[in-house]
């Protein structure tokens, strides 16, 4: 079945340090959603990239999604501690309901 | 994100009783998702249905059963022949934008411990 990857699992860095996660698919992607969960609370949405190549950005926060619409990344430009938490890729195929998530990449930020 | 609401946020149960697990929306989404998060876990897909009174497996829907009378409903219920039913139940809705873009947010969760 569908799989989706995503590494690092862990990721511990300095406050002003940039930090990237990346997310790898076994089959191509129409659609792939990025979302970030806190300590205790729930996955909220970030963004989502449906176009080849497509390059988003949020502030310090840069979204990619790869042209063969297989791989997608997350990068954040200095690192603040409110970037805290675990950050998912999930990726959907053509004509398909169903949202297959990463396993996460769990981001600690040192003040 | 606003319009999906869990109840309860934690949940004690004994072994071998059923739980039913609430989800309800008011987004006007036709989807609706269960998934199931353990500790240091990503997010694993139990079931959803994409409309009123459908619903599909999704990868980890032995032990559990869920209903969809309503478009705004989804309950789930964890039967007592789930092995390992201590979770984080997240609950999701969605639906489908124009240009293969999707509208989706998740509920804050409960919290099932059975001991």
């Amino acid at each position: 079945g569908q799989q989706v990857m995503q590494i690092p699992q862990y990721q511990h860095v300095q406050e002003g340090e940039d930090f990237t996660t990346y997310c790898n698919s076994s089959t191509t992607l129409s659609n792939i959603q990025w979302y970030k969960q806190r300590p205790g609370g729930h996955p909220v949405f970030l963004i989502q990239l449906v176009k080849s190549g497509e390059v988003k950005k949020q502030k310090r926060l840069t979204f990619q999604f790869g042209e063969a619409k297989k791989n997608s990344s997350l990068h954040i430009t200095a690192t603040q501690t409110t970037d805290v938490g675990t950050y998912f890729c999930a990726g959907r195929r053509g004509g398909s309901e169903k949202l297959v998530f990463g396993k996460g990449t769990k981001l600690t930020v040192n003040p | 994100d606003g319009g999906i609401t869990q109840s309860p946020k934690y949940l004690f149960r004994k072994e071998g009783q059923n739980v039913t697990l609430s989800c309800e929306q008011n987004l006007n989404h036709d989807a609706m998702y269960w998934y199931r998060q353990d500790p240091g876990q990503g997010l694993r897909l139990i079931y959803y249905s994409q409309i009123v009174n459908d619903f599909q497996k999704g990868d980890i829907a032995e032990g559990y059963s869920v209903s969809r009378e309503k478009k705004e409903s989804f309950p789930l219920t964890v039967t007592s022949a789930q092995k390992n039913p201590t979770a984080f139940y997240l609950c999701a809705s969605s639906r489908r934008l124009a240009g293969g873009r999707y509208e989706q947010y998740f509920g804050p969760g409960t919290r099932l411990t059975v001991t």
